[in-house]
């Protein structure tokens, strides 16, 4: 079985320029979420989705930052005109059910974003 | 507003040499705790979860156990294998919390 795919592993941006970022859960997950991860700090929740919908965004920026998960195909975020502040570790998780049943999530290897 | 400390940041232990991890937290309505292991260049792989204070968790070297306020990571008997950044996340309402973690470090 196949875990969370992310895609790509590294990602060179330069400033203004748009990044996306791609997940693929471990299949039968309908719930997926991202976070971010700076250098020797922990994970940070950014977002929550389930199939179609954005459940939790209380940790995304309002702007320049967004996320969707559609009916077919990989959950993207995207990233607007990126600033050197946004380089960082992002890592994407799946659990078959939602956080309420406090299940484990299952984190693909990330997608290291470097803005020059 | 709801906290997860980890302890000590750094770790580094002699094989064979026997310690603990410390994760404490404060969170209103814990629903679980969780421990990941995590190697440079990877994500987090699940090691347990742990729901309600006074259960424990084993796998192989290590054991988990749960309080009201924090939760211990044990680890016998270590293995340069064993050497890499443990984490620990609470879950109350919809989002995991995680610590900042703890890097061990077993030298053979």
């Amino acid at each position: 079985n196949a875990g969370v795919m992310q895609n790509p592993r590294h990602l060179v941006r330069r400033r203004g320029q748009e990044a996306r970022l791609r997940c693929s859960p471990v299949k039968g997950h309908s719930h997926v979420y991202w976070y971010r991860q700076l250098p020797e700090e922990g994970l940070k929740f950014m977002v929550y989705l389930q199939k179609e919908n954005i459940i939790d965004e209380s940790g995304m920026p309002k702007e320049r930052f967004s996320a969707e998960f559609p009916k077919e195909g990989p959950s993207i975020l995207r990233i607007q005109q990126v600033v050197r502040g946004d380089s960082a570790a992002y890592f994407c998780a799946s659990s078959p059910e939602g956080p309420l049943n406090a299940q484990p999530q299952h984190f693909g290897d990330g997608t290291r974003l470097s803005i020059l | 507003e709801d906290q997860v400390t980890q302890s000590p940041e750094a770790l580094r232990l002699q094989e064979g040499e026997s310690s603990s991890l410390n994760c404490s937290y404060t969170v209103s309505g814990l629903r679980g705790l969780f421990w990941y292991r995590q190697d440079p260049g990877k994500g987090p792989e699940f090691l347990f979860t742990l729901y309600s204070a006074g259960e424990e968790k084993e796998k192989e070297r290590l054991k988990a156990t749960l309080t009201k306020k924090e939760s211990f990571l044990h680890i016998t008997a270590p293995k340069p294998e064993d050497s890499a950044t443990y984490l620990c996340a609470v879950q109350a309402g919809g989002d995991m919390r995680f610590g900042a973690g703890t890097r061990l470090t077993v030298k053979p």
